[in-house]
Order: C-alpha cells, then structure tokens, then sequence
C-alpha cells in the first residue's frame, strides 16, 4: 500500500520569505502525487498534480512543486509567501487503477508578518 | 458550477447517540468519497461509492457506521452508536470518472464533537 510522509508537521515562515513543503512517498511503479490546501473550517482545495510528463509542476497562488522519483520526493515550494498562504497543506499519493488516494499528515503554514 | 456540498457543518452529540452526514455531490459525478479526519491527521478513505454501488468500503467500521447513495446521487453516513473516538471532521468527495479519476473535489466537511 502506498504511504505519504510529510517530515515537517508545522512551518512557521516570514511573509515575503521563500519556503518549501516537504514530502515523500513510498515506491511504485507508477504514481500520480497531489498538494492540497485545507483554510480553517473549509475543505480540501487542490493546489497542483503530477501525474506525467515535466517533472516541474505550476499550481494556482503562486505554488510549485518538483516530482523527483529517485528520491521518491514531491516538494512544495513557493518563493514569497503570504499572510493569506496561511493553513495546512496535505501531500498525497495514489496508484494507477483503482486505488485509494493516500494523504500524508499535513504541514501547518504559518505566515508571520 | 456549485461543488460538493455537506449539511450539517458542525454537530454535537452526546456519545451512545446516533448522528447523520448528508452529501450532495457535484452534479454528473459518479463517484462519491467518506473520509475521515482526526485531529493533526489527513483525511482517510471509509467508503467509495461508483454510483450507487458501495465499491471499496473495507475501512468501514461496519459494526456502528453504514453508509448509503440512493439513485446515485446524494448520500448520507450514519454512526449508531457514536463513541467519543468518533470526533472528527467527516468529508465528501467527488470525482467524475470513477476510481481510476485523478482529481477529488471536497466538500467543507462536518465537524462532529462526541461528549
């Protein structure tokens, strides 16, 4: 079964400072690989996907992420953040077929201004 | 286009009482998703429905939770009874093109606090 683990449980960061979200998957053949943003009392929004093709994906406020299957890695990074970028971030994973969409235990973003 | 919408958002019942979660997908999509959200956790999978055919529920705890999607459409999850463990966010989800779908839009969720 695939897993998802996201190794910063909280990350307190500057507005206007660069930051980057970090997750990582368990190996699979084939995978396609998710950020989602959770704002307080909202559900889940997605933020971007990797599913083929460039490894550099683009997603909506700013946000990127980089696919890197050697290291079975799929980080968040945006290079100037916002007080409203504030919330939790969840990576998650799924296999080809019909297979569930794991969730890694999200990042809380806090933004100090 | 309205997205997935979840009813109540927030419940709070007394534990041993029996509670209900009401989901109106988005229209067209076929498959609708339960999860479960604990506190500081990601959501996890309880049921997905392909239509009104109940496909993967083995992280269902069937002995007090059941789960249903009459004419395909709406659906509702039910606990009885609820135990304090039981206090989480409950969300829905849908996707248009079955299991293998690679997009999942949420609902906002229902908040359930068992005292």
């Amino acid at each position: 079964a695939q897993s998802v683990t996201q190794l910063d449980s909280q990350v307190p960061v500057f507005e206007e400072a660069p930051v980057e979200l970090r997750c990582n998957y368990s190996s699979s053949v084939s995978v396609y690989l998710f950020w989602y943003v959770q704002y307080p009392n909202q559900g889940l929004q997605l933020l971007l996907k990797y599913l083929s093709g460039s490894t550099l994906v683009k997603g909506i406020n700013g946000f990127e992420a980089e696919f890197n299957k050697s290291q079975t890695s799929f980080h968040l990074r945006k290079p100037s953040v916002h007080i409203s970028d504030t919330a939790e971030y969840f990576c998650a994973v799924k296999g080809s077929g019909n297979t569930p969409l794991v969730f890694g235990k999200g990042t809380r973003l806090s933004v100090i201004a | 286009e309205a997205g997935v919408v979840q009813s109540p958002r927030y419940k709070i019942i007394e534990k041993k009482q029996p509670v209900a979660f009401w989901c109106n997908p988005i229209s067209g999509h076929n498959t609708l998703y339960w999860y479960r959200q604990n506190l500081g956790q990601g959501p996890e999978l309880l049921i997905r429905y392909e239509n009104e055919e109940a496909v993967d529920d083995s992280q269902l705890p069937k002995d007090r939770f059941s789960a249903e999607r009459l004419k395909g459409v709406d659906s509702t999850l039910k606990i009885q009874p609820a135990e304090l463990g039981d206090s989480a966010v409950y969300l829905c989800a849908s996707s248009p093109e079955g299991g293998r779908a690679t997009e999942q839009f949420f609902g906002p969720g229902t908040r359930l606090t068992v005292l």
